[in-house]
């Protein structure tokens, strides 16, 4: 079976541009989440998307927005990029009766 | 607000089990352990959870202790593959509790 897939693999923006992330879950997983991974430091949780409603939102400023498809699949936006968003982004959909979460192979974003 | 505590790093030899512990002293009834690792640069990979028992995939075992208050992760033979970052991480069972914090987790290294 396939597990989660994130598109683009790697990314390079400049400062003040925007980006697009995308994330096709797991067939059959109704959840997905987005976290962002700074450099040597644990992931940190942006958003999690539950049958296209958004179920819960991190810490992080309005620049950042997400949302889900009727197939389940997720875009995440982020406007005006800074140098600090750069970061490894992952997504991860979530199964069964306590919604557990696998993970993608996650996108790269460096902020030039 | 990880709710888990790990040493930061630890050394096993390679065919030896590995012993991974956690601290989760606040721990609530309904909140689960998960553990994720983390292979450089990669997204993070389910390794197992649980709540009370203990529990056995085909990847490792984990072991709660009877106060729910601490937990052993066990990589019964390590290889060079499992050097990683291990992070337990507690979260609740219920649809509400979406999140996974993840703190610094445990640099695990495998030498031959």
């Amino acid at each position: 079976d396939a597990g989660v897939t994130q598109s683009p693999t790697h990314l390079i923006k400049t400062r003040g541009q925007h980006v697009t992330l995308r994330c096709s879950p797991i067939s059959g997983h109704k959840s997905v989440s987005w976290y962002q991974q700074v450099l040597g430091q644990g992931p940190q949780f942006i958003f999690q998307y539950y049958e296209k409603e958004e179920r819960g939102r991190g810490n992080f400023p309005d620049r950042f927005s997400a949302r889900q498809f009727p197939n389940y699949s997720s875009e995440l936006n982020v406007n005006a990029l800074l140098l600090g968003d750069s970061a490894l982004y992952l997504c991860a959909s979530g199964a069964g009766s306590t919604d557990t979460q696998y993970f993608g192979p996650g996108t790269r974003l460096t902020v030039l | 607000d990880a709710k888990t505590t790990q040493p930061p790093s630890m050394d096993c030899a390679e065919g030896r089990a590995a012993n991974l512990p956690c601290n989760h002293s606040t721990i609530s009834g309904n909140e689960y352990v998960y553990w994720y690792r983390q292979i450089h640069s990669q997204g993070p990979q389910y390794i197992i959870h649980g709540l009370k028992n203990n529990e056995t995939n085909e990847m490792a075992s984990l072991i709660i202790t009877e106060d729910r208050k601490s937990s052993t992760l066990i990589l019964p033979h390590a290889t060079l593959r499992d050097t990683a970052v291990y992070y337990c991480i507690v979260r609740g069972g219920s649809s509400n509790d979406y999140k996974l914090s993840f703190g610094a987790g445990t640099t695990v290294t495998v030498r031959a």
